[in-house]
């Protein structure tokens, strides 16, 4: 069964890099499938962050294209998402999911908990 | 890319059927068969519930439906259960590797 972890500090200061990890149990991260970040605020519902592949593209958000890079490390069988230049516009839960199939239209049918990140000073 | 609309809020009663719609584009809702829909409980992460408008993952009721016409597409609930009751999130793939969602809407049994 497929379980995915997010972890990661709660409070990031204004203007620094929001930094996550997505550690994946019950399937290697190297074997297929999208991996990627969703996230949710009061006020504006789910936003797709953005999506990598293994060996392949890697997709972002045009309105977050400049500060946000998604990576996998397949040695630790696990993905992470670092953003930077945080507002507190930023303050979200923060959500790591995977693809139900291996192509970039395919929804997303594994979900972690969430992890809530504020961004303040 | 804009968020997809959907409204804020939907009620039905036990038994009855309640429709959720999810108005985007041509650019995304009417330009691809793309189309997903989530369920969230509170405190939980989103469940995939509908895919590709109208497939729905193994274990979600038969209750559940979707569909499209041109730019809009709906989510049917059909014979409304208390478990019903959540916030519903529609997506749909914009081309170009994007994906939009939309603001969710909170589905209320009365």
């Amino acid at each position: 069964q497929v379980q995915l972890q997010e972890s990661g500090p709660g409070v990031v200061n204004p203007s620094e890099t929001l930094s996550l990890t997505c550690g994946v149990s019950g399937y290697p991260v190297g074997n297929g499938y999208y991996w990627g970040w969703i996230r949710q605020t009061p006020g504006k519902g789910l936003e797709w962050i953005g999506v990598t592949y293994p060996y392949r593209n890697t997709y972002y958000n045009p309105s977050l294209n400049s500060r946000v890079t998604i990576s996998i490390d397949m040695a630790r069988n696990q993905f992470s998402l670092k953003l930077t230049s945080v507002t507190a516009a930023d303050t979200a839960v923060y959500y790591c999911v995977r693809s139900r199939t291996g192509v970039t239209t395919a929804p997303f049918d594994y979900w972690g908990q969430g992890t809530l990140v504020t961004v303040s000073s | 890319q804009s968020a997809l609309t959907q409204p804020p809020s939907a009620s039905g009663s036990p038994g009855q059927s309640i429709t959720i719609s999810c108005t985007g584009t041509s650019s995304d809702v009417g330009g691809y068969d793309y189309v997903s829909w989530y369920q969230q409980h509170p405190g939980k992460a989103p469940k995939l519930t509908i895919y590709e408008v109208t497939k729905r993952p193994s274990g979600v009721p038969d209750r559940f439906s979707g569909s499209k016409s041109g730019n809009t597409a709906s989510l049917t609930v059909s014979g409304l259960q208390a478990e019903d009751e959540a916030d519903y999130y529609c997506s749909s793939y914009a081309g170009n590797n994007i994906l939009l969602f939309g603001g969710g809407t909170k589905l209320t049994v009365l």
